[in-house]
Protein backbone atom coordinates (compact mmCIF):
# COMPACT_ATOMS: atom_id res chain seq x y z
CA UNK A 1 0.00 0.00 0.00
CA UNK A 2 1.31 3.16 -0.86
CA UNK A 3 0.98 5.21 2.51
CA UNK A 4 2.71 8.49 4.24
CA UNK A 5 2.93 8.44 7.74
CA UNK A 6 3.83 11.71 9.64
CA UNK A 7 3.31 10.56 13.40
CA UNK A 8 3.24 14.07 15.46
CA UNK A 9 0.06 16.34 14.91
CA UNK A 10 1.57 18.85 16.92
CA UNK A 11 5.41 19.72 17.51
CA UNK A 12 6.06 22.51 19.26
CA UNK A 13 9.34 24.19 20.57
CA UNK A 14 11.48 27.24 21.18
CA UNK A 15 13.05 29.58 18.84
CA UNK A 16 16.46 28.81 18.07
CA UNK A 17 16.22 25.32 19.11
CA UNK A 18 16.26 22.29 16.19
CA UNK A 19 13.61 20.90 14.72
CA UNK A 20 12.85 17.83 13.22
CA UNK A 21 9.78 16.65 11.67
CA UNK A 22 9.27 12.77 11.27
CA UNK A 23 7.98 11.35 7.85
CA UNK A 24 7.47 7.63 6.73
CA UNK A 25 6.63 6.18 3.82
CA UNK A 26 4.96 3.22 2.29
CA UNK A 27 5.63 2.41 -1.62
CA UNK A 28 6.86 -0.49 -3.82
CA UNK A 29 9.44 0.76 -6.05
CA UNK A 30 11.37 4.46 -5.78
CA UNK A 31 8.95 7.34 -5.11
CA UNK A 32 9.70 10.97 -5.21
CA UNK A 33 9.42 12.34 -1.52
CA UNK A 34 8.58 16.25 -0.79
CA UNK A 35 7.61 18.46 1.82
CA UNK A 36 4.53 21.37 1.49
CA UNK A 37 4.17 23.68 3.70
CA UNK A 38 1.01 25.69 4.65
CA UNK A 39 1.42 29.07 6.57
CA UNK A 40 -1.22 30.82 7.96
CA UNK A 41 -3.83 31.90 5.11
CA UNK A 42 -2.10 31.12 2.27
CA UNK A 43 -1.79 27.84 -0.27
CA UNK A 44 -0.05 25.21 -0.12
CA UNK A 45 3.54 25.53 -1.53
CA UNK A 46 6.68 22.98 -2.07
CA UNK A 47 9.52 23.83 0.35
CA UNK A 48 11.68 21.39 -1.13
CA UNK A 49 12.03 17.83 -2.70
CA UNK A 50 14.39 15.06 -2.30
CA UNK A 51 16.16 14.90 -6.12
CA UNK A 52 16.89 18.65 -5.11
CA UNK A 53 19.27 17.80 -2.57
CA UNK A 54 18.77 21.80 -1.57
CA UNK A 55 18.14 23.73 1.59
CA UNK A 56 15.18 25.97 1.59
CA UNK A 57 14.99 28.45 3.82
CA UNK A 58 17.36 26.77 6.16
CA UNK A 59 15.29 23.31 6.44
CA UNK A 60 16.96 19.39 4.86
CA UNK A 61 15.51 16.62 3.92
CA UNK A 62 17.35 13.02 3.78
CA UNK A 63 15.76 10.43 2.24
CA UNK A 64 16.45 6.98 3.79
CA UNK A 65 15.44 4.30 1.64
CA UNK A 66 16.48 1.27 4.47
CA UNK A 67 14.27 3.42 7.27
CA UNK A 68 12.13 4.67 4.14
CA UNK A 69 11.52 8.16 6.04
CA UNK A 70 11.87 11.21 4.98
CA UNK A 71 12.61 13.57 8.25
CA UNK A 72 12.73 17.27 7.90
CA UNK A 73 15.42 19.33 9.94
CA UNK A 74 16.18 22.61 10.36
CA UNK A 75 19.12 23.03 13.11
CA UNK A 76 17.93 26.61 14.44
CA UNK A 77 14.09 26.98 14.55
CA UNK A 78 12.63 30.67 13.82
CA UNK A 79 9.13 32.11 14.46
CA UNK A 80 8.28 32.19 10.98
CA UNK A 81 8.79 29.05 10.61
CA UNK A 82 5.24 28.50 12.25
CA UNK A 83 3.03 26.71 9.92
CA UNK A 84 1.70 23.06 8.83
CA UNK A 85 3.98 20.92 6.91
CA UNK A 86 2.88 17.86 4.71
CA UNK A 87 5.38 15.20 3.90
CA UNK A 88 4.35 13.49 0.42
CA UNK A 89 5.31 10.85 -2.61
CA UNK A 90 4.67 10.57 -6.17
CA UNK A 91 5.54 7.68 -8.19
CA UNK A 92 3.92 5.92 -10.79
CA UNK A 93 2.57 7.13 -14.38
CA UNK A 94 -0.74 9.20 -13.11
CA UNK A 95 2.43 11.03 -11.01
CA UNK A 96 -0.79 11.61 -7.94
CA UNK A 97 1.08 13.12 -5.02
CA UNK A 98 0.00 11.38 -1.51
CA UNK A 99 0.00 13.74 1.35
CA UNK A 100 0.34 12.43 4.89
CA UNK A 101 -1.88 13.66 7.63
CA UNK A 102 0.62 17.25 8.53
CA UNK A 103 2.00 18.24 11.54
CA UNK A 104 1.70 21.70 12.53
CA UNK A 105 4.78 23.17 14.08
CA UNK A 106 4.54 25.82 16.62
CA UNK A 107 7.50 28.03 17.46
CA UNK A 108 7.44 29.52 21.04
CA UNK A 109 9.51 32.78 20.96
CA UNK B 1 1.38 35.44 -12.15
CA UNK B 2 -2.02 35.05 -10.69
CA UNK B 3 -0.70 31.54 -9.77
CA UNK B 4 -3.77 28.58 -9.76
CA UNK B 5 -7.17 30.31 -9.17
CA UNK B 6 -10.25 28.46 -7.98
CA UNK B 7 -14.27 29.48 -7.77
CA UNK B 8 -16.02 30.13 -5.89
CA UNK B 9 -13.40 30.34 -2.66
CA UNK B 10 -16.83 29.11 -0.43
CA UNK B 11 -20.02 26.97 -1.23
CA UNK B 12 -23.03 26.06 0.93
CA UNK B 13 -25.04 23.04 -1.14
CA UNK B 14 -28.07 20.83 0.20
CA UNK B 15 -27.44 17.22 0.73
CA UNK B 16 -28.43 15.56 -2.61
CA UNK B 17 -27.22 18.60 -4.95
CA UNK B 18 -24.77 19.14 -7.66
CA UNK B 19 -21.94 21.38 -7.27
CA UNK B 20 -18.81 22.09 -9.78
CA UNK B 21 -15.55 23.78 -9.07
CA UNK B 22 -13.86 25.26 -11.21
CA UNK B 23 -10.00 25.51 -11.76
CA UNK B 24 -7.59 28.18 -13.89
CA UNK B 25 -4.38 26.52 -13.80
CA UNK B 26 -0.89 28.79 -13.91
CA UNK B 27 -0.84 29.87 -17.66
CA UNK B 28 1.63 27.04 -19.69
CA UNK B 29 0.63 24.30 -17.17
CA UNK B 30 -0.97 21.41 -19.06
CA UNK B 31 -1.77 19.19 -16.50
CA UNK B 32 -4.14 19.75 -13.56
CA UNK B 33 -5.32 17.74 -10.23
CA UNK B 34 -7.84 18.27 -8.11
CA UNK B 35 -7.48 17.34 -4.13
CA UNK B 36 -10.18 16.63 -1.41
CA UNK B 37 -9.03 18.02 1.66
CA UNK B 38 -10.89 17.32 5.01
CA UNK B 39 -10.48 19.33 8.03
CA UNK B 40 -7.28 17.43 9.95
CA UNK B 41 -6.39 14.90 7.14
CA UNK B 42 -3.61 15.55 4.43
CA UNK B 43 -5.07 16.09 1.14
CA UNK B 44 -6.57 13.15 -0.50
CA UNK B 45 -5.77 12.63 -4.53
CA UNK B 46 -9.13 13.06 -6.46
CA UNK B 47 -8.41 13.09 -10.47
CA UNK B 48 -5.30 14.46 -12.59
CA UNK B 49 -5.31 15.51 -15.96
CA UNK B 50 -3.02 15.83 -18.60
CA UNK B 51 -3.42 17.53 -22.05
CA UNK B 52 -7.11 17.16 -21.46
CA UNK B 53 -6.96 13.50 -20.76
CA UNK B 54 -7.74 11.65 -17.96
CA UNK B 55 -4.25 10.12 -16.33
CA UNK B 56 -5.17 9.39 -12.76
CA UNK B 57 -8.33 9.05 -10.53
CA UNK B 58 -8.30 8.49 -7.21
CA UNK B 59 -10.39 6.14 -4.98
CA UNK B 60 -13.67 8.16 -4.64
CA UNK B 61 -17.20 6.88 -6.16
CA UNK B 62 -18.61 7.81 -9.40
CA UNK B 63 -20.23 10.54 -8.07
CA UNK B 64 -17.21 12.87 -8.76
CA UNK B 65 -16.02 13.74 -12.26
CA UNK B 66 -13.81 16.45 -13.71
CA UNK B 67 -12.73 17.43 -17.13
CA UNK B 68 -10.14 19.40 -18.78
CA UNK B 69 -10.71 22.49 -21.40
CA UNK B 70 -9.18 22.93 -24.41
CA UNK B 71 -7.58 26.23 -22.71
CA UNK B 72 -6.17 23.46 -19.99
CA UNK B 73 -8.60 25.03 -17.32
CA UNK B 74 -10.75 22.26 -15.42
CA UNK B 75 -14.29 21.66 -13.88
CA UNK B 76 -14.81 19.22 -10.98
CA UNK B 77 -18.14 17.81 -10.73
CA UNK B 78 -20.04 16.21 -7.50
CA UNK B 79 -23.60 14.76 -7.87
CA UNK B 80 -25.85 13.82 -4.87
CA UNK B 81 -24.09 15.85 -2.66
CA UNK B 82 -23.29 13.96 0.90
CA UNK B 83 -22.41 15.83 4.15
CA UNK B 84 -19.26 13.53 3.93
CA UNK B 85 -18.22 15.56 0.87
CA UNK B 86 -17.64 18.80 2.72
CA UNK B 87 -14.30 19.48 2.25
CA UNK B 88 -11.85 21.88 1.13
CA UNK B 89 -10.86 21.21 -2.41
CA UNK B 90 -7.83 21.84 -4.16
CA UNK B 91 -6.60 22.34 -7.43
CA UNK B 92 -2.78 21.91 -8.53
CA UNK B 93 -1.12 22.94 -12.03
CA UNK B 94 2.05 21.54 -13.11
CA UNK B 95 3.81 22.47 -16.13
CA UNK B 96 4.29 18.92 -17.08
CA UNK B 97 3.52 15.31 -15.80
CA UNK B 98 5.89 14.80 -13.36
CA UNK B 99 6.91 18.46 -12.43
CA UNK B 100 6.45 20.45 -9.58
CA UNK B 101 2.60 20.96 -8.25
CA UNK B 102 1.42 24.48 -7.93
CA UNK B 103 -1.82 24.97 -5.53
CA UNK B 104 -4.82 27.10 -5.58
CA UNK B 105 -6.26 28.42 -2.85
CA UNK B 106 -9.17 26.01 -2.78
CA UNK B 107 -13.04 25.79 -2.59
CA UNK B 108 -14.63 25.22 0.94
CA UNK B 109 -17.50 23.40 -0.21
CA UNK B 110 -19.89 22.62 2.87
CA UNK B 111 -22.90 20.66 2.69
CA UNK B 112 -25.73 21.12 4.62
Amino acid sequence: AQRVTQPEKLLSVFKGAPVELKCNYSYSGSPELFWYVQYSRQRLQLLLRHISRESIKGFTADLNKGETSFHLKKPFAQEEDSAMYYCALSGGSASKIIFGSGTRLSIRP
Amino acid sequence: DAGVTQSPTHLIKTRGQHVTLRCSPISGHKSVSWYQQVLGQGPQFIFQYYEKEERGRGNFPDRFSARQFPNYSSELNVNALLLGDSALYLCASRPGQRTEAFFGQGTRLTVV
